[in-house]
């Protein structure tokens, strides 16, 4: 099964809102990251959380990290239209090798 | 970051055809992944393609089906071979951050359809 778990799979806000994604892993990582991917195009790396940290921000995202729960989230404050896109995270083991979450599909009404 | 190009952008083949993919890097890198994104799902890594040695393939992923070329360090292609309507997908590349174990830069993908 995937390593990442996230919920919820969709989400449906208007547009100034924050929007809060969260995944969940099975095993120990060097580090999460959160991808955002466009109407099925190529994906865009957002941030990146390293195992020994807790918070990190980024614009208008911050990322948290919880490895005692095995958990992390994302949220996006002031939510715009153009942030409607699905978003995953992505847990790193060790080496290359990056296994993804199954998605949060974001919608930002207008 | 890298800039990564994928051809074709997508492509409809008939069941029981190959069609190959290639990608091109901006710059020489190591290592370079080939994903496949089904329908509304998440990204399933096929295999890592290594320059200069044969590409290590994921579980339930096998090299007659995908067979990989990785000739130089800029370049791969990913043929998807005797095609069925379930290889219907969106097949991306990679490729790492130069320290190793952080965030990946894709191409734009390419959106299969098998009919």
């Amino acid at each position: 099964s995937q390593q990442g778990e996230e919920d919820p799979q969709a989400l449906s806000i208007q547009e100034g809102e924050n929007a809060t994604m969260n995944c969940s892993y099975k095993t120990s990582i060097n580090n999460l990251q959160w991808y955002r991917q466009n109407s099925g195009r190529g994906l865009v790396h957002l941030i990146l959380i390293r195992s020994n940290e807790r918070e990190k921000h980024s614009g208008r995202l911050r990322v948290t990290l919880d490895t005692s729960k095995k958990s992390s989230s994302l949220l996006i404050t002031a939510s715009r239209a153009a942030d409607t896109a699905s978003y995953f995270c992505a847990t790193n083991v060790g080496g290359f090798k990056t296994i993804f979450g199954a998605g949060t599909r974001l919608f930002v009404k207008a | 970051s890298a800039v990564i190009s994928q051809k074709p952008s997508r492509d409809i083949c008939q069941r029981g055809t190959s069609l190959t993919i290639q990608c091109q890097v901006d710059s020489q890198v190591t290592m370079m992944f080939w994903y496949r994104q089904q329908p509304g799902q998440s990204l399933t890594l096929i295999a890592t393609a290594n320059q200069g040695s044969e590409a290590t393939y994921e579980s339930g992923f096998v090299i007659d089906k995908f067979p990989i070329s990785r000739p130089n360090l800029t370049f791969s292609t990913l043929t998807v071979s005797n095609m069925s309507p379930e290889d219907s997908s969106i097949y991306l590349c990679s490729v790492g951050k130069g320290d190793g174990g952080s965030e990946q830069y894709f191409g734009p993908g390419t959106r299969l359809t098998v009919t």
